[in-house]
């Protein structure tokens, strides 16, 4: 089935990178594109960035710029966020979530990562 | 940046209401607005896309309506799965932005 696996719970110290792994699989990696959403505690959703696995093109919320960073492995069919710079306001479940795309030309987020808890502590 | 205003905040009923929320986008959308349900500790899931379309798998009860910066979802006859926190999402234009959701409880 249609499913994106992500990498496990990291703990970080203010000032380091964390990069997250999402696995997708039982689709055509390269059809469609793979957005980053996260969400602190209580909190709603918020987006940060999206990455075309086919082009290899990316864009991120302009809160984000120069600190995130999005790459993908299309031999593994595995897309990366990472992120620089942490600071505790960027203690999150981190989501990746696939683009609908295709024919729907949508990009609402069909399809979900199980989410990457990120905490910055010292 | 487009910026989603829902409405309510949070909201009670009793299983088999018809509930109905809203959300509003500073600007167009040229029909680009989705809906997500959200239970604890899970990731949202999309219920409708394209401000009507109902995603696969989702039940009839659930329909959305709306164009241009004006939306509804609603729920007609509430089972006791559909009690959770409700986001709209504009998917028209980068950076996408959701609305600050609406939490749906037992009344």
């Amino acid at each position: 089935q249609v499913q994106l696996v992500q990498s496990g719970a990291e703990v970080k110290k203010p000032g380091a990178s964390v990069k997250v792994s999402c696995k997708a699989s039982g689709y055509t990696f390269t059809n469609h594109d793979i957005n980053w959403v996260r969400q602190a505690t209580g909190q709603g959703l918020e987006w940060v960035g999206w990455m075309s696995p086919h082009s290899g093109h990316t864009g991120s919320a302009q809160k984000f710029q120069g600190r995130v960073t999005f790459t993908r492995d299309t031999s593994i069919t595995t897309a990366y966020m990472d992120l620089s710079g942490l600071t505790s306001d960027d203690t999150a479940v981190y989501y990746c979530t696939r683009s609908l795309g295709g024919t729907y030309d949508d990009d609402a987020f069909d399809v979900w990562g199980q989410g990457t808890i990120v905490t910055v502590s010292t | 940046d487009i910026q989603m205003t829902q409405s309510p905040s949070s909201l009670s009923a009793s299983i088999g209401d018809r509930v109905t929320i809203t959300c509003r986008a500073s600007q167009s959308l040229n029909n680009y607005l989705n809906w997500y349900q959200q239970k604890p500790g899970k990731a949202p899931e999309l219920l409708i896309f394209g401000a009507t379309s109902l995603q696969s798998g989702v039940p009839s009860r659930f329909s959305g309506s709306g164009s241009e910066t004006d939306f509804t979802l609603t729920i007609s006859g509430l089972q006791p799965e559909d009690f959770a926190t409700y986001y709209c999402q504009q998917s028209h234009r980068t950076p996408y932005t959701f609305g600050q959701g609406t939490r749906l409880d037992v009344k």
